[in-house]
């Protein structure tokens, strides 16, 4: 069985702080892996996917996550946090089909 | 290009009522997904279509949820009788074909409440 576990409901950066957002997966066959960010009253909108190409994904507003397979990782990164950036962030893996299997969820906040 | 559009926005009802909610993918998309959020949990597929097939069904409770995408476009999904834990915000998803290299493209969602 698929699965991913993300460390930490809660993450609160300073604006310009380094942003981690932890993700774990669990899976039988090579994954493809994702991070959804969701702001308040909106749907989810795709950052950035693994699909067993490159390890280091760039995706949108600056962030970046590297899979680690011997560690089975695929943590969220963004060097300098913004204001903006505070919302949900969630990790999720596919498997062999389209099903996405969703963790928990990272509620990110900012402070000034 | 518009994305995918869902209603109601928000919905509330008393326990033991119907309740429907309205999902009108990307165009051209032929797969679409129903997703439950419950609060502090991440989406939970529901329900997967191919034109107007089912793809997978299994995490749907048959005995009160219900879908349809009879025309292989819009789709509505339906709770009848309605209970305290089927609150929870309602996501209407749709990909270009079946397949993961294919991107979800999730549309806004329906909060729905139920008291």
């Amino acid at each position: 069985a698929q699965s991913v576990t993300q460390l930490g409901s809660h993450v609160s950066v300073s604006e310009g702080a380094l942003v981690l957002l932890r993700c774990n997966y669990s899976s039988s066959v090579p994954p493809y892996l994702f991070w959804y960010v969701q702001y308040p009253n909106q749907g989810l909108q795709l950052l950035l996917k693994y699909t067993s190409a490159a390890t280091l994904v760039k995706g949108i507003n600056g962030f970046e996550a590297e899979f680690k397979k011997s560690e089975t990782s695929f943590h969220l990164t963004k060097p300098s946090a913004h204001m903006s950036d505070a919302a949900e962030y969630f990790c999720a893996v596919q498997a062999g089909t389209d099903k996405l299997i969703f963790g928990t969820g990272t509620r990110l906040q900012v402070f000034p | 290009e518009a994305g995918v559009a869902q209603s109601p926005r928000y919905k509330i009802i008393e326990k033991r009522q119907s309740v429907a909610f309205w999902c009108n993918p990307i165009s051209g998309h032929a797969t679409l997904y129903w997703y439950q959020q419950i609060l502090g949990q991440g989406p939970k597929l529901l329900i997967q279509f191919q034109n107007n097939g089912v793809v997978d069904d299994s995490q749907l409770p048959k005995d009160r949820f219900s879908a349809e995408r009879l025309k292989g476009v819009d789709s509505t999904l339906k709770i009848q009788p309605a209970k305290l834990e089927d609150s929870a915000v309602y996501l209407c998803a749709s990909s270009l074909d079946l397949g993961r290299i294919n991107e979800q493209f999730f549309g806004p969602g329906t909060r729905l409440t139920v008291l």
